[in-house]
């Protein structure tokens, strides 16, 4: 069965330093990968996505994610994390079946900030 | 305004009460979710709607069920709670011919809380 797994459970970096979180998937085919954020309060906003082609995807607020199938990942990247980055991130893959618009989330990683 | 949205925001209910949960969408999307988050489990797929005349059980459907009462609603129901239900639950729309590919665009959520 596919799944997601998000190694980090929490993660606390200082502003201005740069953010790695880990995605690893199981998956039988070729993966569609999304990074998810969910900000204190908020519902989840697409951060970025991949389909095929080149393996370095870039995304919206400054966030970056490569995908490796040699190691079955997909993790995202920030160069330099500003303070609202603080929030909660989701890795999915999908689709679980044919014809399917549906997702296996990770479990998230909490990102706190300190200034 | 939000594309979409959720009501109530917050509800607290005993065990046994039914209740219902509703989303809107002015998205003009086709498809529906609803999905459940619990700490460290991440979002399960509870139940998904590809249009109106088509309602499909999620991974953990049980205990729920659904409405799809026009293109822009979906409502989800609790018809006898239970404390095991507490949780934050979404509701997200896709639309387009993407399939898997499609964004979901997620609600601001529902927090419940079953005494």
């Amino acid at each position: 069965a596919q799944s997601v797994t998000q190694p980090d459970i929490h993660i606390t970096v200082s502003e201005g330093a740069s953010l790695e979180l880990r995605c690893n998937y199981s998956y039988g085919a070729t993966p569609y990968l999304f990074w998810y954020v969910q900000s204190p309060g908020q519902g989840l906003q697409l951060l970025l996505k991949y389909f095929s082609g080149d393996t370095l995807v870039q995304g919206i607020k400054g966030f970056e994610a490569e995908f490796k199938r040699s190691q079955s990942s997909f993790n995202l990247r920030k160069p330099s994390v500003h303070w609202s980055d603080a929030a909660e991130y989701f890795c999915a893959v999908g689709p679980l079946g044919a014809n399917d618009y549906k997702l296996s989330f990770g479990a998230g990683t909490t990102v706190t900030v300190r200034a | 305004d939000a594309d979409v949205t959720q009501t109530p925001r917050n509800r607290i209910t005993k065990t046994g009460k039914r209740i219902m949960l509703e989303c809107s969408q002015t998205k003009g999307h086709d498809r529906m979710y609803w999905y459940r988050q619990d700490p460290g489990l991440g979002l399960r797929l509870i139940y998904y709607s590809f249009d109106v005349k088509d309602i499909n059980k999620g991974e953990i459907s049980d205990g729920y069920s659904v409405s799809r009462q026009a293109q822009a609603k979906f409502s989800l129901s609790l018809e006898s709670a239970i404390p095991n239900q507490t949780a934050l639950y979404f509701c997200a729309t896709s639309g387009g011919s993407g399939g898997v590919r499609e964004t979901q665009y997620f609600g601001p959520g529902t927090r419940l809380l079953v005494l």
